[in-house]
Parts: structure tokens; C-alpha cells; sequence
């Protein structure tokens, strides 16, 4: 059964310092999403991307976030400089007819 | 903009009983409603989904749910649990699926206990 996965399963990073998280979404999904979840809080969305542009955002998707598909299978989410509440599990999915398929997280912890 | 409320962070149940997750939602135009498990340091993974049609949705794991345009809600039962049922429960909406943003709610942890 096709999966989303993400890359890597687990990042530590020192604050200020920019970090890469890696999805490789299903292969004929066209939607792509990451979202975010702080330690014991809920899901939230950060940004969704079709047609190789933004087509929605969070207001917690500021300009240190970024996100890029790079070629025909990945899809990246980039945070410039990271700060202590960065810390977080990122999830990406992807989504289609009407369902989201969602990754198992990169934990990102931000020193 | 939509939002989801789940009441109970925490729901603890003995093995083999009921249980039920409530799921109420607010919304200015029409939603399409999910409910997600997340087992222990695992992803998200989709437990059942309301787009249109019957308001009663069969889902895995023996897990159902029902729709109720007039209350809002879209609470998750399942007749009776397992030990392995153990996780967070997430209720989401969306105002189109697969295309927009899902919004979630905080959360359910469901205890099961021998």
C-alpha cells in the first residue's frame, strides 16, 4: 500500500540554526500539506501546496518557513532559523479523492 | 474558518465496554468530518470519514461514527474495546476534502484498562 514517508525520523538542531524536513508524498496525490504538533497539544496546519505554489497558509507560517518540491517526488519544509518553540513532531501528507494520507513525523528539537 | 471541540481529554474504559469520543463542530459553511488515531510515538492514521450520504459511517477496528447536522456533531462509539485500542483520538474538519486545510481538535486519549 502506497505511504507517505518523511526523512529524518528524529532531528536536534541548535536554535537559530535552519533545518530541511524530507516528504516524499503518495505518487499521484497533487495535494501536499505539512502540519505540526507541539508536545501534548493539537495538530495544526501550517501550509498547503498544489501546482507548485502555496495555495493556503497559517498565520504560524511566517517568513522563516518555506516549503519547495524540489523535483518529482519530494516535498520540503525548511525553517530558517529555528527558535525553542519550533520544537515540535512535523507531519506532511498528501491528499486524494478526498482524504489525507498523512506521514509518521519528523520530531524536531530545537536546543 | 471552522473549529472542532472535543470535550473529554481523556477518556478511560475498562476492556470490552463502550465507549464513546464526542466530536462537536463549528462552522459557517458545510464541513466534511474525520476522525484519526494516533498510536504511540506512530503518525496519524484515519479511522473513518463523513463526506455525504448515509450519517452513519462504519470505519476500522469496529470503530463507527455519526453525523448530526443539527447538534454539530460527530461523536466516535465503538461497542466494545480493546486493550489495543489505547491512543489519541483526533476529530478534524475540513471545508472541502482533500483540498483544504484540515483543522483538528486537542484531542482524546483513550485508557483502556484490563
Amino acid at each position: 500500500e502506497p505511504e507517505v514517508t518523511q526523512t529524518p525520523s528524529h532531528q536536534v538542531t541548535q536554535m537559530g540554526q535552519e533545518v530541511i524536513l524530507r516528504c516524499v508524498p503518495i505518487s499521484n496525490h497533487l495535494y501536499f500539506y505539512w502540519y505540526r504538533q507541539i508536545l501534548g497539544q493539537k495538530v495544526e496546519f501550517l501550509v498547503s501546496f498544489y501546482n507548485n505554489e502555496i495555495s493556503e497558509k497559517s498565520e504560524i507560517f511566517d517568513d522563516q518557513f518555506s516549503v519547495e518540491r524540489p523535483d518529482g517526488s519530494n516535498f520540503t519544509l525548511k525553517i530558517r532559523s529555528t527558535k525553542l518553540e519550533d520544537s515540535a513532531m512535523y507531519f506532511c501528507a498528501s491528499s486524494e479523492a478526498g482524504i489525507w494520507f498523512f506521514g509518521p513525523g519528523t520530531r524536531l528539537t530545537v536546543l | 474558518a471552522q473549529s472542532v471541540t472535543q470535550l473529554d481529554s481523556q477518556v478511560p474504559v475498562f476492556e470490552e465496554a463502550p465507549v464513546e469520543l464526542r466530536c462537536n463542530y463549528s462552522s459557517s459553511v458545510s464541513v466534511y468530518l474525520f476522525w484519526y488515531v494516533q498510536y504511540p510515538n506512530q503518525g496519524l492514521q484515519l479511522l473513518l470519514k463523513y463526506l455525504s450520504g448515509s450519517t452513519l459511517v462504519k470505519g476500522i477496528n469496529g470503530f463507527e461514527a455519526e453525523f448530526n447536522k443539527s447538534q454539530t456533531s460527530f461523536h466516535l462509539r465503538k461497542p466494545s474495546v480493546h486493550i489495543s485500542d489505547t491512543a489519541e483520538y483526533f476529530c478534524a474538519v475540513s471545508p472541502h476534502p482533500g483540498r483544504r486545510a484540515l483543522t483538528f481538535g486537542s484531542g482524546t486519549r483513550l485508557q483502556v484498562q484490563p
